[in-house]
């Protein structure tokens, strides 16, 4: 199964209007990394919070990991038509030493944000 | 600078026929990932480069798979006798050796077998 799951899978949303997507993992982490895909491509690279920290802000990105429930959500304030993607997060698994760990990816959650 | 390239975009190819994605990393990037995206779904893992070896090719799906990177940089993914099952979106990755790792994908390459 999915180191990563997020929920909502689909998330619709007015322009302005918040969003915040959840993120689940099973084992215990290193790091958890949110990234961006627009169509089906190639993704980006959003947000990076270690385990030893509970949140994290990038612009109009908010991030918290809670290690207790093995969980993180990322929420984007004031929405914009052009934050419409799939949002995915990323696990990079404690135990793990050295760089170039291995991330492994959620299904990922489709945003849609309507002008 | 020049990100991370991968070539074709996109491949049609019939069942049967062998295949090679490419991909050209960030130059300096020592580690390159690949993965495999199917319609809707997530990623999934299937080789790790570091360097020019491969200390984790657990994804591999199957034999027909395989993949080599030369020089520390290029890598070819290659798919062997392709089926239906293997059209995909084929995705590239590579992260410096600075950590925590962040990866930086390629645009990707769309393959599909009819």
């Amino acid at each position: 199964s999915q180191q990563g799951e997020e929920d909502p899978q689909a998330l619709s949303i007015q322009e302005g209007e918040n969003a915040t997507m959840n993120c689940s993992y099973k084992t215990s982490i290193n790091n958890l990394q949110w990234y961006r895909q627009n169509s089906g491509r190639g993704l980006v690279h959003l947000i990076l919070i270690r385990s030893n920290e509970r949140e994290k802000h990038s612009g109009r990105l908010r991030v918290t990991l809670d290690t207790s429930k093995k969980s993180s959500s990322l929420l984007i304030t004031a929405s914009r038509a052009a934050d419409t993607a799939s949002y995915f997060c990323a696990t990079d698994r404690r135990g793990v030493t050295g760089a170039n760990s291995k991330l492994t990816f959620g299904k990922g959650i489709t945003l849609s944000v309507r002008p | 600078g020049a990100g991370v390239s991968q070539s074709p975009s996109n491949k049609v190819t019939e069942k049967g026929k062998d295949v090679e994605l490419r991909c050209d990393p960030i130059s300096g990037h020592t580690a390159l990932y690949w993965y495999r995206q199917s319609l809707g779904q997530g990623l999934e893992f299937l080789i790790y480069f570091q360097g020019n070896s491969a200390p984790d090719k657990s994804g591999l799906p199957s034999d027909r798979f395989s993949a080599e990177r030369t020089g520390g940089s290029v890598s070819t993914l290659t798919i062997q006798r392709t089926q239906q099952e293997d059209s995909a979106v084929y995705l590239c990755a590579s992260s410096s050796t600075s950590y925590p790792t962040k990866q930086y994908f390629g645009p990707g390459t769309r393959l599909t077998v009819t």
